[in-house]
């Protein structure tokens, strides 16, 4: 099915380890975010990619870098784990070919526990 | 800046309506609209952007007030399957980057 993949689904994590996210897209989107969504705060960006070769600070991106592999794949690395970044991270990817429909298609989430 | 969304929570019997609000302290270009089940990921509902005052069909729509920066949703005859918590997302620029409120809550009961 068409759509964006996260990899993994959940995750627990020492404090102070590294682990990556994975996301892809099949959707042939130009454009692909990292939200993390906490409690009652709602949805917070990231980083986000314009463009393939592009990346850019969202509203709370320290703690954490991108890399947009490519077309399909955009990654969320954190180096050393905090327990404030316990979260659901997702992946979303939306295209601007018109303009005037660019809803976001998220993935199903990454479930991080952080102790 | 995050829009504010009204009411937190509703509650409601299958068949009855809702309306949830989303306002904003500055000039919206658009308004996004995401419901959100327990456990799953948010899902796109619709974008209304500038210049365009109503969106959706009979069931679930919505309405963009420019002037009172503000939009709405509407959910006419709920059914069970409207339960979620809904995210209002909005852009003050041209960033095609929504900034999300922190949702309602919409429980629909039998």
């Amino acid at each position: 099915n068409a759509g964006v993949t996260q990899t993994p689904k959940f995750q627990v994590l020492k404090t102070g380890q590294s682990m990556t996210l994975q996301c892809a897209q099949d959707m042939n989107h130009n454009s692909m975010y990292w939200y993390r969504q906490d409690p009652g705060m709602g949805l917070r960006l990231i980083y986000y990619s314009a463009s393939e070769g592009t990346t850019d600070k969202g509203e709370v991106p320290n703690g954490y870098n991108v890399s947009r592999l490519n077309k399909r794949e955009f990654s969320l690395r954190l180096e050393s784990a905090a327990p404030s970044q316990t979260s659901v991270y997702f992946c979303a990817s939306s295209t601007l070919a018109n303009k005037v429909d660019y809803g976001y298609t998220f993935g199903s989430g990454t479930r991080l526990t952080v102790v | 800046q995050q829009p504010v969304q009204s009411p937190q929570a509703v509650i409601l019997r299958e068949g009855e309506d809702a309306v949830i609000n989303c306002s904003s302290s500055k000039a919206l270009y658009s308004v996004h609209w995401y419901r959100q089940k327990h456990g799953e990921a948010p899902v796109f509902l619709m974008i209304l952007l500038k210049g365009g005052e109503q969106k959706g069909h009979e069931k679930i729509s919505a309405s963009f007030n420019e002037k009172k920066q503000q939009s709405s949703l509407y959910l006419t005859a709920s059914q069970l399957s409207y339960s979620g918590t809904y995210f209002c997302g909005t852009e003050t620029g041209r960033s095609y980057i929504p900034t999300f409120g922190r949702g309602t809550s919409l429980i629909v009961h039998p």
